[in-house]
């Protein structure tokens, strides 16, 4: 069993829909990271959580630590928003070592 | 400010031979890690360098190996390539380990390596 789980693996959208990405984790964490990945490879960091919810623009994460359990959503969802999201976690305080979730495809149809 | 930067950003190799990636981290970062993502394996941590020093390394065989100099920038070297080490191959850099502070970080385009 992956220390990280992500799912669904695949999500297909109508623009406008309101979108829920999960990410499950078997290890204690001092964070939690959400990732944008486009085609071509560049990685984005959405987010960075050790605890309760963060928003940015149409972009929430929330995170719970007793539930080792963290959710990526994003309101009213735009084609431009398809991309790999990927949920990484970082095992303790200052230790950069992450590790990944084997990511969700969204893609948002006009 | 400006970002993290790799070099080269597409390599091709043939097996046996070797390579060397450098990554430039954000000015002031002082903490580098270095990933591979593969179509079969994801986004899997190589090491991570502060201050020169390797802190933590992921389970890869010695063939993979990295330094960082003083300025920050680091550079990993694969030695005998095998086809399995083709993948993307990224760098992102962060503040490090300051007071226990959490430390976002900064990932480069990556480097697509293809070993033939």
């Amino acid at each position: 069993k992956n220390e990280v789980e992500q799912s669904p693996q695949n999500l297909t959208a109508q623009e406008g829909e309101f979108i829920t990405i999960n990410c499950s984790y078997s290890v204690g964490i001092s964070a939690l990271h959400w990732l944008q990945q486009h085609p071509g490879g560049g990685i984005v960091s959405l987010f960075m959580l050790s605890s309760g919810k963060k928003k940015h623009g149409r972009l929430i994460a929330t995170i719970n630590i007793q539930e080792k359990h963290s959710t990526l959503h994003i309101t009213a969802s735009h084609p431009r928003d398809s991309a790999v999201y990927i949920c990484a976690v970082a095992p303790n305080f200052g230790n950069e070592k992450l590790t990944f979730g084997t990511g969700t495809r969204l893609t948002i149809i006009p | 400010k400006a970002g993290v930067t790799q070099t080269p950003r597409y390599l091709i190799k043939t097996r046996g031979q070797q390579v060397t990636l450098s990554c430039s981290p954000i000015s002031g970062h002082r903490s580098v890690s270095w990933y591979q993502q593969t179509p079969g394996q994801g986004l899997q941590f190589l090491f991570e360098y502060f201050s020169e020093t390797q802190r933590n390394k992921g389970n890869f065989p010695g063939r993979f190996s990295g330094r960082q100099f003083s300025n920050s920038r680091s550079e990993m070297n694969v030695s005998t390539l095998e086809l399995g080490d083709s993948a993307l191959y990224l760098c992102a850099s962060s503040l490090g380990p300051l007071t226990g502070a959490l430390s976002e970080q900064y990932f480069g385009p990556g480097t697509r390596l293809t070993v033939t």
